[in-house]
């Protein structure tokens, strides 16, 4: 069975730095690309970015360029996304999932997500 | 804003078949079969019930169905039961990333 299983919910303030981690299982962690989907309160689903774990190729959606990184550490089959700085808008649910098909554009595995909070 | 459109809701009753639109504005979106579907209960992450337009994944109830006709993806929903009331997600491609429409809530009365 595929899962993903993300790390525990985080509060920070603004200005901290934040690594939230992602880890895959009963699949080849390797090789398929890993994503990461934004959800602020209240509203839809933003594609932040995505990478391949075999060779750590990463895309970058425009609006998240800059502001995140997405990495994968292949000996633990995991995948991170991180912040230097947070903002108060930073403040969401986020969710790794693995990306298939063609253009890796369907979402076909969702962790549980990981609730960020930054706040003063 | 979205770069898919959808309807912000749509309700209908038990048993009733109800349909959520999915409009694309890209030459992509048009001409391939790339729309995927996406239900969330809440306080759930979503999950995906149809992928290349039309297709099912294994478990996902027959009673969900895509469509496409030209610029526009369709999610039809038969039978309406009580458990399909969630938001759903429209999903396709860009260049660069994947995109998704801005969700419609189905509240089913």
């Amino acid at each position: 069975e595929v899962q993903l299983v993300q790390s525990g919910a985080e509060v920070k303030k603004p200005g901290e730095s934040l690594k939230i981690s992602c880890k895959g299982s009963g699949y080849t962690f390797t090789t398929y690309w890993i994503g990461w989907v934004r959800q602020k309160p209240g509203k839809g689903l933003e594609s932040m970015g995505i990478i391949f774990p075999r060779d750590s190729d990463t895309i970058y959606a425009p609006s998240f360029h800059g502001h995140v990184t997405i990495s994968v550490d292949r000996s633990i089959n995991t995948a991170y996304l991180q912040w230097s700085s947070l903002r108060a808008s930073d403040t969401a649910m986020y969710y790794c999932v693995r990306q298939v098909g063609t253009a890796h554009y369907l979402l076909d595995n969702w962790g549980q997500g990981t609730l960020v909070t930054v706040s003063s | 804003q979205s770069a898919l459109t959808q309807p912000d809701s749509v309700s209908g009753s038990p048993g009733q078949s109800i349909t959520i639109s999915c409009t694309g504005s890209s030459a992509d979106f048009s001409n391939y079969d790339f729309v995927s579907w996406y239900q969330q209960h809440p306080g759930k992450a979503p999950k995906l019930i149809i992928y290349d337009v039309s297709k099912r994944p294994s478990g996902v109830s027959h009673r969900f169905s895509g469509s496409k006709s030209g610029n526009t993806a369709s999610l039809t929903i038969s039978g309406l039961q009580t458990e399909d009331e969630a938001d759903y997600y429209c999903s396709s491609f860009t260049s660069s990333s994947t995109v998704f429409g801005g969700g419609t809530k189905l509240t089913v009365l």
